[in-house]
């Protein structure tokens, strides 16, 4: 099946633990995102990348990290820095300059 | 002033009714606008893209209003299942989308 996987569903980590959120897709689309979502507040940019090798930071990067070292795989760190990290993270992709995001069904990450 | 902004709502509608509503967007540059459906716990989806005045398609007609900076939704005939958060989004500079925080409908039946 195309689409986008994102994993684990559920994680959850004790204060001051980095974690890792996979996202993974076959829909072979160039740019891929990740947003946050907390309860009444939308979804937030923390990351963005439009080609392999390289991504841009979107309005609340802090305490994050990503890479883009394949077209399929964009994963997202959630470090220590990072003093709210309970919240529903949302990958998603698109084809090049279109606004028409794919999502993954997202992760759920609780701190302890 | 947000970038863009949606009533929270929650609007509660009877079945059958029409519901409309609508969304404010603070760039004049915004290229493209689009709404979004997410239901509890769930992704967004998207629900209609509307790219110049406006977008149909069967009981949903999104428009768009440069002058005022705002885009609409409206929703004809509402089913149980059209119970669910819509999202509005604008496209700036072509790399990123931007999100409302959206309105959370409700149709009682």
């Amino acid at each position: 099946d195309g689409g986008i996987t994102q994993s684990p569903k559920y994680l959850f980590r004790k204060e001051g633990q980095n974690v890792t959120l996979s996202c993974e897709q076959n829909l072979n689309h160039d740019a891929m995102y990740w947003y946050r979502q907390d309860p009444g507040q939308g979804l937030r940019l923390i990351y963005y990348s439009q080609i392999v090798n390289d991504f841009q930071k979107g309005d609340i990067a802090e305490g994050y990290s990503v890479s883009r070292e394949k077209k399929e795989s964009f994963p997202l760190t959630v470090t220590s820095a990072q003093k709210n990290p309970t919240a529903f993270y949302l990958c998603a992709t698109t084809v090049q300059n279109t606004g028409e995001l794919f999502f993954g069904e997202g992760s759920r990450l609780t701190v302890l | 002033r947000k970038e863009v902004e949606q009533d929270p709502g929650p609007f509660n509608v009877p079945e059958g009714a029409t519901v409309a509503f609508n969304c404010t967007y603070s760039n004049s540059a915004s290229q493209s606008f689009f709404w979004y459906r997410q239901d509890c716990r769930k992704e967004p989806k998207l629900l209609m893209s509307v790219y110049s005045s406006g977008n149909e398609d069967g009981r949903f007609t999104a428009q768009l209003n440069r002058a005022s900076q705002y885009i609409s939704l409206l929703i004809r005939d509402s089913k149980l299942s059209d119970s669910a958060t819509y999202l509005c989004a604008t496209f700036f500079g072509n790399e990123k989308l931007t999100f409302g925080t959206g309105t959370r409908l409700t149709i009682i039946p």
